[in-house]
Order: C-alpha cells, then structure tokens, then sequence
C-alpha cells in the first residue's frame, strides 16, 4: 500500500546539531506532508510541500521533495530538547484520497 | 480558542462493553476524521466525514461505527465486535475534504481489559 517510511527509526542528537530525517514512498504523490507528535499528545502539522515544489523552508525547518526518487527529508536546524518528539510523514495521492502516515522517527534532542 | 476537544483523555472498560469517544470542533471544519495509533505504528485510519449526515469507511472500519449528526461533532463508538481495542485514538478535522492540513485532538487512550 502506498505510505511513507521514515528513515532512521529513532534519531539521537545533542542540542544545538542539526537532525535530518528522510521519508520514501512508492507512487506518485500531490502533495507530501510532515507532522509532529509530542509523547501522549495529538499530531501537529508541520509543513506540506506539493509535488510540483523542490524545498520549503519553515522557521528552523526545511523540507526537500525529490519526486523523481520518491523522497522527501526534514531538516531541524540548531535543535533544542523541546524538538524531542516523534516526527511522521504522510502522503496525499489528491483526488479525494486518504492521507497516509508512515510509522514515525523518534527524535531525541540531548540538552 | 479553536481547536479540537476529544474527551475523556484515559478510558477504562471491560471486554464485551461498547464504548463511545467524544470528538468535538470549533474550527468550522466540513471534513473529521478518526485515526488509531498502537505503540511504534503510524496511524490509521477508522472512519472519516466529509460532511455532514456523511461517512466513509476507512481502512481499519470493522468493529467500529460512527455518526455524523451535527458539523461540530463525530463521536466515534467502539463495539464488542472490534477484536482489539486497546489503543490510542486521534481525531482530526480539515477545512475540506481532502485531507489537507489535518488538525488534530490530542487523543484518548482506550484500555479494554
């Protein structure tokens, strides 16, 4: 089924470093969408990037789509420990389909 | 301040025991969605509305059902049908169908024993 796959799993950095997480998927999307999960708490969108854009920069974030290798990656620049959390992927095929997550990275920022 | 309520936060039932989880809104969202989440996994999703007195089956639908009555609103029920319920369930609107951007609650964890 088409979903994303974040890459690592888990992700362990000290504060001030900065924290990539990559995400691949397997058909054709509209747009590509990242989220963020504090521990017991709801999802938080982050950013979305439609296919037809390269980079999008948010903040401290920055996100990069490569439709022709199927990949997106987060960039979490100059990190703090309040950006530990679990960070997800999901892809959006447009034409009123589901939206699809991936199973998440945990990310650890060490004060 | 808008956004989306889910209550309770913590649920205890025995097996056997329908449960309903509360999901409100005030964000004038047309589409609601219901996703679960066990430990480790992405979500995925139950049910979702598009508009009102409307609903779709999502992935993972048996043993669950919901209603539509009100914009505000999707309550979603948990049967004695739904083989393993204990989880963590989020609810989630957007401005229209189409999934994009999804606000969410911060969810209720659901215990059946």
């Amino acid at each position: 089924s088409q979903q994303g796959e974040e890459d690592p799993q888990a992700l362990s950095i000290q504060e001030g470093e900065n924290a990539t997480m990559n995400c691949s998927y397997k058909t054709s999307i509209n747009n590509l969408q990242w989220y963020r999960q504090n521990s017991g708490r709801g999802l938080v969108h982050l950013i979305l990037i439609r296919s037809n854009e390269r980079e999008k920069h948010s903040g401290r974030l920055r996100v990069t789509l490569d439709t022709s290798k199927k990949s997106s990656s987060l960039l979490i620049t100059a990190s703090r420990a309040a950006d530990t959390a679990s960070y997800f992927c999901a892809t959006d095929l447009g034409a009123n389909s589901k939206l699809t997550f991936g199973k998440g990275i945990t990310l650890s920022v060490r004060p | 301040d808008g956004g989306i309520t889910q209550s309770p936060k913590y649920l205890f039932r025995k097996e056997g025991q329908n449960v309903t989880l509360s999901c409100e809104q005030n964000l004038n969202h047309d589409a609601m969605y219901w996703y679960r989440q066990d430990p480790g996994q992405g979500l995925r999703l139950i049910y979702y509305s598009q508009i009102v007195n409307d609903f779709q089956k999502g992935d993972i639908a048996e043993g669950y059902s919901v209603s539509r009555e009100k914009k505000e609103s999707f309550p979603l029920t948990v049967t004695s049908a739904q083989k393993n319920p204990t989880a963590f369930y989020l609810c989630a609107s957007s401005i229209s169908a189409g999934f994009s951007p999804l606000h969410f609650g911060n969810g209720t964890r659901l215990t059946v024993t």
